[in-house]
C-alpha cells in the first residue's frame, strides 16, 4: 500500500525550514528519501532503518517513528537548490523475495524562492 | 564512477508498436530495479533483478511487458504491443548486493515514453 506524504506542496523563502512527512499503514523495515528535479534522476538523500540506523546527506536530517510507521524529513535553512519533488519510498521486508522493493509516496513539491 | 544510464531518453510511438528500453546499471551492482511513473502519480515498482535472475516481478502490469537482463549486466524492458496507458517515465535503479549499503538505490534519468 502506498505511503501518504504531507504536505503535497511547500513554498519557502531561502533560509526557512520545512518538514515533509511520510506515513504508512503497514509495518516498515526502512524508509528511503529521494529528491527529483524536473527531467532528472531521483537523487538519494537518506535511508532510515528500523532500529534507528540511518545513512544520508550531511545537511538533511530525518526521523523514523517505528510505532507510528511515520518518517519525517527536516530541511533546515533551505537553499534554492533544495527545490524539487521529494519522494519517500518504503520497504516492508528485511529479507525474502521483496527486499529493496520500494513503494513510493505521491511526492511533495518544494519550491524555494530567493 | 559512471551512474545508471538509460536509453533512449525519450520515445514517441504509436499504439500497437513495440518499444525497447535499455538500462545500464552501475558496474558491479547486482540488483537492478525497474520503476514507472505515470503522469501525476507515484513512482511504481515494476520488477527486480538479482544478477540475471528475476527476483520479484510482482509489479509488471501485464504480459505485454518483458524484461531481461543479459549476463547480469544491462537490462532491457520491451513493451509489445504498446497501449496508451503505457505512457510515462520509466526509471531504472541499481544497488549493490544484499544489505551491503543499506540497499541504497541509484536511479537513472529515466526514459519518457509517449504512446499516441
Amino acid at each position: 500500500q502506498q505511503p501518504v506524504q504531507s504536505p503535497q506542496a511547500v513554498i519557502l523563502r531561502e533560509g526557512e525550514d520545512a518538514v515533509i512527512n511520510c506515513s504508512s499503514s503497514k509495518a516498515l523495515y526502512s524508509v528511503h528519501w529521494y529528491r527529483q528535479k524536473h527531467g532528472e534522476a531521483p537523487v538519494f538523500l537518506m535511508i532510515l532503518l528500523k532500529g534507528g540506523e540511518q545513512k544520508g546527506h550531511e545537511k538533511i536530517s530525518a526521523s523514523f517513528n517505528e510505532k507510528k510507521q511515520q518518517s519525517s524529513l527536516y530541511l533546515t535553512a533551505s537553499q534554492l537548490s533544495y527545490s524539487g519533488t521529494y519522494f519517500c519510498g518504503t520497504e516492508r521486508n528485511a529479507g525474502g523475495t521483496s527486499y529493496g522493493k520500494l513503494t513510493f509516496g505521491q511526492g511533495t513539491i518544494l519550491t524555494v524562492h530567493p | 564512477e559512471a551512474g545508471v544510464t538509460q536509453f533512449p531518453s525519450h520515445s514517441v510511438i504509436e499504439k500497437g508498436q513495440t518499444v525497447t528500453l535499455r538500462c545500464d546499471p552501475i558496474s558491479g551492482h547486482d540488483n537492478l530495479y525497474w520503476y514507472r511513473r505515470v503522469m501525476g502519480k507515484e513512482i511504481k515498482f515494476l520488477l527486480h533483478f538479482v544478477k540475471e535472475s528475476k527476483q520479484d516481478e510482482s509489479g509488471m502490469p501485464n504480459n505485454r511487458f518483458l524484461a531481461e537482463r543479459t549476463g547480469g549486466t544491462y537490462s532491457t524492458l520491451k513493451v509489445q504491443p504498446a497501449e496508451l496507458e503505457d505512457s510515462g517515465v520509466y526509471f531504472c535503479a541499481s544497488s549493490q548486493g544484499r544489505r551491503v549499503t543499506y540497499n541504497e538505490q541509484f536511479f537513472g534519468p529515466g526514459t519518457r515514453l509517449t504512446v499516441l
